[in-house]
């Protein structure tokens, strides 16, 4: 079945430093690809998704590359801030599978000034 | 913009109680989901509900767990005999048909 392995974390970085979350996934179909942001006590966010093949996504200097040939959706930011401190969710959504969402195990992301 | 609506935000329950989590999707999606984190741990995988009936649903979604779309608007998640292992943080979604989900702010349950 579907399925999303993250990075483990909880990974904790210096303000301005640079900020890599691996994420690879396994489908059965051509899925869409996601990630989500859960801010301390609150829901989930949509941060930024890809479509297809070589598609790039990309948000509030996050981005992440939808590699087919790697199975993988990093996402990356060139300089974290303080207010970047969160549980990040890799996702998919495969249109094999009734586009039902599947969620990787999340990364805490801390953030130190 | 459009929102997910997750009624109560938190609600404390003892074990053994039923409780009913209440969603309002927004209004023309046709798709929705309920989806389980248990504090600290990964977002899991419900349930699916499309056209007044259950699409898929997981291990997790046991006898104990139903959902109904009572009235067009409304899609709830009820437990029927609440256990501590119950006490997670549900997530409501719902989603047009070609396009992304749009997920609730969630309800915190705690089973005492």
């Amino acid at each position: 079945g579907d399925s999303v392995t993250q990075m483990e974390g909880p990974v904790t970085l210096s303000e301005e430093a640079f900020l890599t979350i691996n994420c690879t996934y396994t489908a059965t179909g051509y899925p869409s690809l996601f990630w989500y942001v859960q801010y301390p006590g609150e829901g989930l966010q949509l941060l930024l998704k890809a479509t297809k093949a070589d598609d790039k996504g990309s948000n509030k200097g996050f981005e992440a590359t939808y590699r087919k040939e790697t199975t993988s959706f990093h996402l990356e930011k060139g300089s974290v801030q303080v207010s970047d401190s969160a549980v990040y969710f890799c996702a998919l959504s495969d249109p094999l599978n009734n586009n039902d969402m599947r969620f990787g195990a999340g990364t805490r992301l801390t953030v130190k000034p | 913009e459009p929102e997910v609506t997750q009624t109560p935000s938190h609600q404390v329950t003892q074990m053994g109680q039923e409780v009913i989590l209440r969603c309002v999707p927004i209004s023309n999606h046709l798709y929705f989901y309920w989806y389980r984190q248990i504090l600290g741990q990964k977002v899991e995988f419900l349930v699916s509900f499309y056209n007044n009936e259950i699409s898929e649903k997981s291990e997790i979604f046991d006898d104990q767990f139903s959902v109904e779309r009572p009235d067009g608007s409304n899609f709830t998640l009820k437990i029927r005999s609440t256990k501590l292992e119950d006490s997670a943080m549900y997530f409501c979604a719902s989603r047009p048909e070609m396009r992304g989900y749009t997920f609730g702010s969630g309800t915190r349950l705690t089973v005492v």
